[in-house]
Order: C-alpha cells, then structure tokens, then sequence
C-alpha cells in the first residue's frame, strides 16, 4: 500500500464548478499535510498547509480528518489557470522533515 | 532572483556515464533535498541533507551520492548512469523544523535527465 494515496482523475469540471480532491495517508504518526500544485513541466509549489481545525484560503479549503487519515481538498468557483496537478503531501515524522507525496490527481477546468 | 536554482535544466547522457546536476537555494535554509519524479509522476525523496545529518531513502542506488560543499549548496552525483535513471530531478530546500509541524519545502525548476 503506498504511504499517501490519491485519485489520479484527470477530473474534468466546467468553470465555476466545485471540485473536491481526496487523500488517504497510511502513517498514523504523520505530523504535518499539505496540499502543493504542479503545473505540467514545472516544479511543486505550496498550495496550502492543512490544520487540524481545517483551514479556508480563499477558494480553497482544506480539511484533516486524523481518525480516519483523511485529508480533502476543495475549490470553489473553478478557474481555467486551477487546471494542474494537486499534490497531497504527508511529512511521516519530524525526522529530517522528508515530505511524503502521493501520486496527484489532475485537474482540468474548461470553459 | 530564484530561490532554488538548478543546473542544468536538461541533460541527455549515455548510459555507463558520470554526472552532475547542481543546486543552490539563497533562502537560508538549513536542510536541502533531492527528489526524483519519474515518468509515472511520482514524486520521491532520495536524499535530506543539512550540515549536520544526512538521511538517504534506502531504495537508492549508491551509485546516487550527494555532496554539499556548504550550506547553500546540494550537488547530485550519478555514476554509471543507466537507462531507468531517466527521470525529472528536483532540487529542495526547508528551513529548520522548528515544532511539530513541518515546514514548507520550495523546489528548483527541476533537471529533466534522458539516459540513452
């Protein structure tokens, strides 16, 4: 079983939809989650950090289930420029904070 | 001004060769990092690196070796490449971990490696 596992889509929306992203960690001991994009031929970046308590940004909110090792991503209000690849990432402990990605799952928004 | 930088951004070798890809990050960070994204997208740790401790993933061949000539700087080594070493590499650096949560890694533009 991989350590964080995503649905790798591609999901389709139209502009302005709501998209929901999901992710499953297998390290119960995982301390820290985020959610970073990747744009296609270009490196990672930060999308957000995920809290216990979940957290807005925006259009964008993150959520933690820790019972159940359950991390969501969602967008309100879909872009074109939200077409990408959203990266769940697990950090496993606090040793030489190592991030731990899972596979991505693929957006595409049209017009 | 990049934060990360990488060098070079595509490199096409012959298989049995040495090679080098360079990173530097301006940032201050304290912990460096290399990660191999292969042609099924996934992203993987090889190496974490700060001047005081560094931890390999244990799947990596040892023909793959890190070396850091100061805080600023983590070079890949690659010896004897062969065909399934192609892959994008990408260069990362985090500030020290000062808590329980991790901190944010920034990640160079990437080396695209083709071992022919």
């Amino acid at each position: 079983r991989k350590e964080v596992e995503q649905d790798p889509g591609p999901f389709n929306v139209p502009e302005g939809a709501t998209v929901a992203f999901n992710c499953t960690y297998s390290n119960s001991a995982s301390q820290s989650f985020f959610w970073y994009r990747q744009d296609c031929r270009k490196e990672p970046k930060l999308l957000m950090s995920v809290y216990s308590s979940g957290n807005e940004d925006g259009r964008f909110t993150a959520q933690l289930n820790r019972a159940s090792q359950y991390i969501s991503l969602l967008i309100r209000d879909s872009k074109l420029s939200d077409s990408a690849t959203y990266l769940c990432v697990v950090t496993p402990n606090n040793a030489g904070n190592m991030l731990t990605f899972g596979g991505g799952t693929r957006l595409m928004v049209k017009p | 001004d990049t934060a990360v930088s990488q060098t070079p951004k595509y490199l096409v070798t012959q298989m049995g060769n040495d090679k080098s890809i360079k990173c530097e990050q301006n940032l201050g960070h304290d912990t460096m990092y290399w990660y191999k994204q292969d042609s099924k997208k996934f992203l993987k740790i090889m190496f974490s690196y700060n001047n005081k401790e560094l931890i390999i993933n244990e799947t990596v061949p040892n023909r793959f070796s890190p070396k850091s000539p100061d805080k600023a700087h983590l070079n890949l080594h690659i010896n004897s490449l062969e065909l399934g070493d192609s892959a994008v590499y990408f260069c990362a650096s985090s500030p020290r971990d000062r808590g329980l949560l991790g901190t944010e890694a920034f990640f160079g533009q990437g080396t695209r490696l083709t071992v022919v």
